[in-house]
């Protein structure tokens, strides 16, 4: 139990066109997704935090209208990379808390397998 | 946030024993602590959580000290696969952050 999806695995795309990347909660309803960015030999960087039915709310120096962030559904969260520049070439991440706290765990997350994004 | 300190990397051999220790001075009444593993190119994976004392599942054990301020992550009789990035992380709710996380090398 507790997968999580990600679509695509890997995309390449031109400077300033948009990707979307889809992350699903495949056998559990998540109120909260989270997005993380990743750089090699890095750790995940925390990019923002989203509830379904409401706004993402993003961290420090995370452009929102650049990262938009839909969490339409209890299964579903979407990260749309608008404009994408060389620069947003990156390992993007998505995870999912199951529930509300105390399901499966307390803060307990289970992530997705990743997007490889590069931006030519 | 309690934030998290780890050795940057540690090298094993096949069939040892391996203890990851993670301090976090600053952890908060309500936190948890949480173990990922991560190989290239993966999102990470969940090893185990606790809150105090000991926590042990099928593949990990988890020693907490009584003031919370350091937990250790031990990883009984690990194999060339266990070679990963572990990440120590201490929050609650949607307060986890990841830190530089652990390389830990096992060698044949």
């Amino acid at each position: 139990g507790a997968v999580v999806s990600q679509h695509p695995s890997r995309v390449i795309c031109k400077s300033g066109t948009s990707v979307k990347i889809e992350c699903r909660s495949l056998d559990f309803q998540a109120t909260t997704m989270f997005w993380y960015r990743q750089f090699p030999k890095k750790s995940l960087m925390l990019m923002a935090t989203s509830n379904e039915g409401s706004k993402a709310t993003y961290e420090q120096g995370v452009e929102k209208d650049k990262f938009l962030i839909n969490h339409a559904s209890l299964t579903l969260s979407t990260l749309t990379v608008t404009s994408a520049h060389p620069e947003d070439s990156s390992f993007y991440i998505c995870s999912a808390r199951p529930g509300l706290a105390g399901d499966m765990g307390l803060g307990e997350q289970y992530f997705g397998p990743g997007t490889r994004l590069t931006v030519t | 946030l309690a934030k998290t300190t780890q050795p940057i990397s540690m090298d094993s051999y096949e069939g040892q024993e391996v203890n990851i220790t993670c301090s976090h001075n600053n952890i908060a009444t309500n936190d948890y602590i949480t173990w990922y593993q991560q190989f290239p190119s993966q999102g990470p994976r969940f090893i185990i959580q606790g809150y105090k004392t000991k926590v042990t599942n099928e593949v990990a054990s988890l020693f907490i000290p009584a003031d919370r301020k350091s937990s250790t992550l031990s990883l009984p009789r690990v194999s060339l696969s266990d070679t990963a990035v572990y990440y120590c992380l201490v929050g609650a709710n949607n307060d986890m952050r990841f830190g530089a996380g652990t390389r830990l090398t096992v060698k044949p």
